[in-house]
């Protein structure tokens, strides 16, 4: 069974803070991706990989960065984390015409 | 840029219903398009995916069809079941292989 794992459901980290999220993928899928999700605005890309070390900004990177030492690890970082980046985050990953499988998503509260 | 809208935001049936979901995207020169379901506080769980070149696919009680130059996608649901009741949204893929655009989803209540 293919699987996309989030290292965490529920986080509630302190304003300041780094945050780690970590996501891990046992399919061997070149491209990996971390959205984050609220209400009234949907799903919003944050950064994608389409290579292991690579990296590209998606619509909203301000505030975050990733890293992809290997394939199947995507984590994404959040420098000094604030109150507006309280959500739900979603990685995902997918290769040229498969499906995209996503994981169980972290929510994000930060006080 | 690519813009994907679904209607209606909100649906509620009683079981046993058939019914359809709606899709619409700005740029027809998609790479493909993907139909998810999500389930409150979980991640997203992909139902068909249509590639450009395809009018519809089917699994099981789904339907999804694609209509490129009109811009627009159905999901058909046959025979509703309270199961059935999730948050569905809508993603294409621009041409060249690009990042998935989501619509904001249809929340649908099947009703036993």
């Amino acid at each position: 069974d293919v699987k996309v794992t989030q290292s965490s459901r529920y986080l509630v980290k302190r304003t300041g803070e780094k945050v780690f999220l970590e996501c891990v993928q046992d399919m061997d899928h070149e491209n990996m991706f971390w959205y984050r999700q609220d209400p009234g605005l949907g799903l919003r890309l944050i950064y994608f990989s389409y290579d292991v070390k690579m990296k590209e900004k998606g619509d909203i990177p301000e505030g975050y960065s990733v890293s992809r030492e290997k394939k199947e690890r995507f984590s994404l970082i959040l420098e000094s984390a604030s109150t507006n980046q309280t959500s739900m985050y979603l990685c995902a990953s997918e290769d040229l015409d498969s499906e995209a499988f996503f994981g169980q998503g972290t929510r994000l509260t930060v006080v | 840029k690519q813009e994907v809208t679904q209607i209606p935001a909100a649906l509620s049936v009683p079981e046993g219903e058939n019914l359809v979901l709606n899709c619409s995207f700005t740029d027809s020169a998609i790479y493909n398009l993907q139909w998810f379901r999500q389930d409150p506080g979980k991640g997203l769980t992909s139902l068909l995916l249509i590639q450009s070149s395809q009018r519809e696919q089917t699994s099981g009680r789904l339907n999804a069809s694609l209509d490129k130059s009109s811009g627009r996608s159905t999901l058909y649901i046959a025979a509703s079941q309270p199961g059935d009741s999730a948050t569905y949204l809508c993603a294409v893929a621009g041409s060249g292989y690009s990042t998935l655009t989501f619509g904001k989803g249809t929340m649908l209540l099947v009703s036993p």
